[in-house]
């Protein structure tokens, strides 16, 4: 069955850029939409943005002046870039699959990656 | 845009019915029939329980239902059991991607 993975750096500096690959395997990038989202310790899910297997994304529009989602299909990767990070962005931070059918429904999660900000 | 609205707990004893509520607007909930629930134990990724606000993917048990009236969506857990209790997320999409809301603890008493 298909499962995600994330991976990236665990801590990153106030200013600089988070970066974040999920790798799919098991199953194919087409068909579905791929996403960022994350959850701050002990608050709420927050969706960061998608991408779709033909490279169209849309992002939260709080964070949308700073995050790039890309996708390499030779890969089975998409991947997550968010600039100018603070304190604030230190979260979980999964990647998750949706149907193009069923939209908003993630019905594969990786299982998520810790991100601290932090000097 | 503000998160969906939950209650912060609910509370229930085993083999009891529980019903949680997600208030948005017709921007979200009331917009679009993509309603959707989440699961989440501590330390673990969400599990999506129900989508198009009362659909169940394969393999989630029938104790747990959705509906959606208006701007508000509900989540029913009939028949409470222990492995229940965890966190649970609502979500919608909208215009301009999925909106979560708050979270809501549930406890078996």
């Amino acid at each position: 069955q298909v499962q995600l993975q994330e991976s990236g750096p665990g801590l990153v500096k106030p200013s600089e850029t988070l970066s974040l690959t999920c790798t799919v395997s098991g199953g194919s990038l087409s068909n579905y939409y791929w996403s960022w989202i994350r959850q701050p310790p002990g608050k709420a899910l927050e969706w960061i943005g998608y991408i779709s297997y033909s490279g169209s994304t849309t992002y939260t529009p709080s964070l949308n002046s700073r995050v790039t989602i890309l996708i390499d299909t030779s890969k089975n990767q998409f991947s997550l870039k968010l600039r100018s990070v603070t304190a604030a962005d230190t979260a979980v931070y999964y990647c998750a699959r949706e149907p193009v059918e069923k939209l908003g429904a993630f019905d594969v999660w990786g299982p998520g990656t810790m991100v601290t900000v932090s000097s | 845009q503000s998160a969906l609205t939950q209650p912060a707990s609910v509370s229930g004893s085993p083999g009891q019915s529980i019903t949680i509520s997600c208030t948005g607007s017709n921007r979200d909930i009331g917009g679009y029939r993509y309603v959707s629930w989440y699961q989440q134990h501590p330390g673990k990724a969400p599990k999506l329980m129900i989508h198009e606000a009362s659909n169940r993917p394969s393999g989630v048990s029938n104790r747990f239902s959705g509906s959606k009236s208006g701007n508000t969506a509900f989540l029913t857990i009939s028949g409470l059991q222990a492995e229940d209790e965890a966190h649970y997320y609502c979500s919608s999409f909208t215009s301009t991607g999925t909106l979560f809301g708050g979270g809501t603890k549930v406890t078996v008493l």
